[in-house]
Order: C-alpha cells, then sequence, then structure tokens
C-alpha cells in the first residue's frame, strides 16, 4: 500500500515570498492533517479535512497560510507571504474513519527555510 | 488545559540497557493514545495506539502501556537502530483535537 505523498521535499525561498506544498493521502483515508514541526519540538495541527470540509483550523494563522482539499484528496498548503518563523517541517498525515479512534500515518514532510 | 508532556528530553542507553519513555497527558476525555518513532529527516512512523487504561501493545523490543494519567514505552535491550526521536500524541474527546509531546531523543550507543 503506498504511504502519504508529499512535494516537495525541500524548498528555500525568500521572506515575503509565496509557497505551496501538496499532499496526497492514502487512498481510502477521508481525513487527512497539515501540521507544523520546528526543530526539536512535536508536530501542531494547522489543519484537519474529513472529506472536503474542514474540521478543526483553530490554529491555522489564516492572515498568512491557507488550505484546500479539492475532491476529497489531494490537498495543497499554502503560505503567503513567509516569515522567518514560518521555517519547520510541514507534515502531512491520513486516517481512515474506523470508530472514534483515528490513527494518523505521515508523510515524509516538505522542510522549508525562509531567508 | 489541555496538553502532553514527555520525558526525559533526551536520554542515552548503552545497547542492552532497558529503559521506560513517560508520556503524561491532561485532556478532557480520551479517545486514544498514539506513540510514533520519527528518524531524523523523516516523518513520523506510527507504532501503537492505546484506547483505554490498563491496555497494553508489544513490538519487538518496545512495550507501551497506558494509565488513566499517562503511558509508558518500554524499550527492553535496545539496539543502536532503536535509536530515534519517540513521539506520544492523544486524540481528545473534545472536537477529536490532536495534542503531540515534544518528543523523547533516545541514543542507543553500541
Amino acid at each position: 500500500e503506498a504511504g502519504v505523498a508529499q512535494s516537495p521535499r525541500y524548498k528555500i525561498i525568500e521572506k515575503r515570498q509565496s509557497v505551496a506544498f501538496w499532499c496526497n493521502p492514502i487512498s481510502g483515508h477521508a481525513t487527512l492533517y497539515w501540521y507544523q514541526q520546528i526543530l526539536g519540538q512535536g508536530p501542531k495541527l494547522l489543519i484537519q479535512f474529513q472529506n472536503n470540509g474542514v474540521v478543526d483550523d483553530s490554529q491555522l494563522p489564516k492572515d498568512r497560510f491557507s488550505a484546500e482539499r479539492l475532491k476529497g484528496v489531494d490537498s495543497t498548503l499554502k503560505i503567503q507571504p513567509a516569515k522567518l518563523e514560518d521555517s519547520a517541517v510541514y507534515l502531512c498525515a491520513s486516517s481512515p474513519i474506523v470508530g472514534r479512534v483515528q490513527t494518523q500515518y505521515f508523510g515524509p514532510g516538505t522542510r522549508l527555510l525562509v531567508l | 488545559e489541555d496538553q502532553v508532556t514527555q520525558s526525559p528530553e533526551a536520554l542515552r542507553l548503552q545497547e542492552g540497557e532497558s529503559s521506560s519513555l513517560n508520556c503524561s497527558y491532561t485532556v478532557s476525555g480520551l479517545r486514544g493514545l498514539f506513540w510514533y518513532r520519527q528518524d531524523p529527516g523523516k516523518g513520523p512512523e506510527f507504532l501503537f495506539t492505546l484506547y483505554s487504561a490498563g491496555e497494553e501493545k508489544e513490538k519487538e523490543r518496545l512495550k507501551a502501556t497506558l494509565t488513566k494519567k499517562e503511558s509508558f514505552l518500554h524499550i527492553t535491550a535496545p539496539k543502536p537502530e532503536d535509536s530515534a526521536t519517540y513521539l506520544c500524541a492523544v486524540q481528545a474527546s473534545n472536537f477529536n483535537k490532536f495534542y503531540f509531546g515534544s518528543g523523547t531523543k533516545l541514543n542507543v550507543k553500541p
């Protein structure tokens, strides 16, 4: 079974530029998550989708971050404009809906460096 | 406030020296507790899901246990290839929110 795919794997941009990340979840997984992981910290949830709808985006900085999940499959996360503090690994995860507990499976992440 | 705390932050063991990692949590209702392994430059790799107090799960040299306030990841006779950061996460029943700890960085020396 193919895992969660993410691209690009690495990105270096100047501050105030924009950047987009792409995620393809495991086939059949209805729930998709975007996390931000700063070096030395645990992942922080940015946004959670179930199919096409947003379940939780309470920690998404909406003035600069946006995310969409078209057709309930692939998702993109965008930052515009980027700040230095956005330098982090952006992880995408997906989970099947099996009862109420949602075990998440992660992709390899996109490493973003903002200069 | 819902939160997850892991200890110690870092742990150095000799090969074969067993130990335990701790994950304590305060959430408004626990749906599930998860353990992940994360190698440098990679995404977290799923290890275990625990659902209720008293539950235990094992995989090779790893054993995870759960009480009402904390979980332990026991590592028996570790090998250098067990070196990684181990992350704990909880799913709260309050809007199904997820919270991760900061991880324990394990280094097993030969």
